[in-house]
């Protein structure tokens, strides 16, 4: 899979958009953007995912850039709740149940919501 | 519905000893994830099942970690001579593998088991 870069750390004020993004310059034609987020003391959660166009669900938006090689998660009114590790996973369409399946975490981007 | 559960939620164990930890993955998930996480750093990948056998063990660090999934549901990871180092949160996942490809499985995650080796 493909290498994501994140930010460290990013803040925001509750109730306010957050955009996060994520550099993927090396991406191949057949990987998938994943976005997962984990909350303190949980487990990753999946948050969405994309391929080429902007998709939207009930937990965020995820904007990718026309030549693919980033993308942002959007969080459309942060609240305190949203304060969690934000990771950015590539993963390839093509590998199907093989020993690939696994996701690549990296360091992600550690979201802070002030009051 | 339920999701993947793991047991114990934390363990400490002095050095030397022997642990298993237990996953319950989400009824009907034929694909099974152990990770494990340190302080500070993403989930990293250990053993993946698909059914009952290790499709991938590559993650695993030596001899002293096992992984079982004998009926093709509820996995057990083992720790044999525990060191210090194996502390962590290990975390559990399952995912149906789409017939689309691993492109757009999701994984659902446990809560993690944390290790404390003394």
């Amino acid at each position: 899979d493909a290498k994501t870069t994140q930010p460290n750390s990013m803040e925001s004020n509750e109730e306010e958009p957050v955009h996060l993004p994520c550099n993927h310059s090396t991406i191949s034609g057949t990987d998938y953007i994943h976005w997962y987020r984990q909350l303190p003391s949980q487990g990753p959660e999946y948050v969405i995912h994309g391929l080429t166009s902007n998709v939207n669900n009930r937990m965020a938006s995820l904007a990718i850039a026309e030549d693919r090689k980033s993308s942002t998660l959007i969080l459309h009114r942060a609240t305190l709740r949203d304060a969690a590790v934000y990771y950015c996973i590539l993963r390839d369409v093509l590998i199907y149940g093989g020993s690939q399946g696994n996701l690549i975490f990296g360091k992600g981007t550690k979201l802070s919501v002030k009051p | 519905g339920a999701g993947v559960s793991q047991t114990p939620s934390n363990k400490v164990t002095e050095k030397g000893k022997y642990v298993e930890l237990r996953c319950d993955p989400i009824s009907g998930h034929t694909a099974l994830y152990w990770y494990r996480q340190s302080l500070g750093q993403g989930p990293e990948f250990l053993i993946y099942f698909q059914g009952t056998g290790a499709a991938d063990d590559s993650g695993l660090p030596n001899d002293r970690f096992f992984a079982v999934r004998p009926e093709g549901s509820v996995s057990t990871l083992k720790i044999q001579r525990t060191e210090r180092g194996d502390s962590a949160v290990y975390l559990c996942a399952s995912s149906i593998t789409g017939t689309s490809g691993v492109g757009t499985d999701t994984q659902y995650f446990g809560p993690g088991t944390r290790l404390t080796v003394l």
